[in-house]
């Protein structure tokens, strides 16, 4: 079946690295993928998507690329900020059913 | 924006007992609505799909005696966990979509529910 498989955290960085958080999938057909992302007591927020290969989902200064040739949906930002201090989670599927990976924790320190 | 309200945000319980968790939408009409459960470290697993006014459709291995999912109204999905037991601790989260822009609205999560059965 469909799965996604995303690097363990925490990931821990200063404020104004570089973050990529890797995002893998297998799946039948050509799923849309997304990026969600969770606040400290808060609900998962979509953050990105894109629906077909080759596109790029961007949004808060984070981008993803949808690569069909390795199969990955990778999480990038040029610079955190300590407020990007939360859960993500990429998912793969319709824009109801989805298929998520197991979460990836990013600590940014001042 | 879209808000869902899952309540309560954590609960404890003990062994043989039933829990109640509910799942609101404040400022639309949820046609659809997704159970979903997260064991530590690892993935939300979708555990059902309530659509309003219908029976729930349960994914395969989840037990629909077990975790009993009632939506009666378009701002209102619960999920009964009945006769818990230690294994059933978790954190559960809802989703809500809405009906006109089904095919294309993003899911709305709730906050989550985190249960511990002793």
């Amino acid at each position: 079946g469909d799965s996604v498989t995303q690097m363990e955290g925490p990931v821990t960085l200063s404020e104004e690295a570089f973050l990529t958080i890797n995002c893998t999938y297998t799946a039948t057909g050509y799923p849309s993928l997304f990026w969600y992302v969770q606040y400290p007591g808060e609900g998962l927020q979509l953050l990105l998507k894109a629906t077909k290969a080759d596109d790029k989902g961007s949004n808060k200064g984070f981008e993803a690329t949808y690569r069909k040739e390795t199969t990955s949906f990778h999480l990038e930002k040029g610079s955190v900020q300590v407020s990007d201090s939360a859960v993500y989670f990429c998912a793969l599927g319709g824009f109801q059913k989805l298929v998520f990976g197991t979460g990836t924790r990013l600590l940014v320190s001042p | 924006g879209a808000v869902v309200s899952q309540h309560p945000s954590w609960v404890i319980c003990k062994s043989g007992t039933s829990v109640k968790i509910e799942c609101r939408s404040l400022d639309f009409q949820a046609t659809t609505m997704f159970w979903y459960r997260q064991f530590p470290k690892q993935s939300l697993m979708l555990m059902a799909t309530s659509n309003e006014g219908s029976k729930a459709t349960y994914e395969q291995g989840v037990e629909k005696d077990k975790f009993l999912i009632n939506h009666a109204s378009l701002t209102l999905s619960t999920l009964t966990v009945t006769s818990a037991h230690p294994e059933d601790s978790s954190f559960y989260i809802c989703s809500a979509s809405t009906r006109d822009r089904a095919n294309n609205s993003p899911l709305h999560f709730g906050n989550g529910t985190r249960l511990t059965v002793t």
